[in-house]
């Protein structure tokens, strides 16, 4: 079970768009639309933003979406803002009643 | 609300035992999923392994497994991530989370997390 495969670093200028990838397996990724995505502040928790591949729980902006096409999931960040600075983590169920997580990507707001 | 709430920061040495602990509302607790995570300094999350507090059914990353045991008492809302032989490599931050109910999609409610540190 080896971790999920993000760009460690991604940035943009406000307003801008941006989509981090999440490049899994058959095994995982592309077997089950159950991937989630997290961000996550220095010395915080993470917070849940994409749930089931593409849904958005309440509160959560929709500037926010998520994808998948085969072996790779995505966030998609649109009208960068300020706030969206932060560290984000994508989680695939992986089959057996395991998840696992990506190694994380830090996106900066330039 | 649903909240989670976890156990406060621990120093340890290397080869002591240690349990944390993660307690929730009780209606929002016993049927839910609740999973371990592991995040060490500077770096991403770790699935650790997940528990069903209801029946105490636990299943483990192959990472984790043997390493760690999780278990719950689901009469007081709790789960536990306990280790049997502290290595200095287990200092961490360690988040519980609960899984989006009927569904493997998620985690929806994270506790604060608990810092453990394993110095001689």
């Amino acid at each position: 079970q080896s971790a999920l495969t993000q760009p460690a670093s991604m940035s943009g200028s406000p307003g801008q768009s941006i989509t981090i990838s999440c490049t899994g397996t058959t095994s995982d990724v592309g077997s089950y639309n159950l991937v989630s995505w997290y961000q996550q502040y220095p010395g915080k928790a993470p917070k849940l933003m994409i749930y089931d591949g593409s849904k958005r729980p309440s509160g959560v902006s929709n500037r926010f979406s998520g994808s998948k096409s085969g072996n790779t999931a995505s966030l998609a960040i649109s009208g960068l803002q300020a706030e969206d600075e932060a560290n984000y983590y994508c989680c695939a169920f992986a089959g057996r009643s395991t998840l696992v997580f990506g190694g994380g990507t830090k996106v900066t707001v330039l | 609300e649903v909240q989670l709430v976890q156990s406060g920061a621990e120093v340890k040495k290397p080869g002591e035992s240690l349990k944390i602990s993660c307690t929730g509302s009780g209606n929002t607790f016993n049927n839910y999923w609740i999973a371990w995570v592991r995040q060490m300094s500077g770096k991403g999350l770790e699935w650790m392994g997940i528990i069903y507090p209801s029946n105490s059914d636990a299943r483990y990353s192959p990472s984790f497994q043997g390493q760690v045991t999780i278990s719950a008492d689901r009469s007081i809302s709790t789960a536990y991530l306990q280790w049997s032989n502290l290595k200095a490599s287990d200092t961490a931050m360690y988040f519980c989370a609960r899984l989006i109910p009927g569904s493997w999609g998620g985690f929806d409610y994270w506790g604060p997390g608990t810092q453990v540190t394993v110095s001689s």
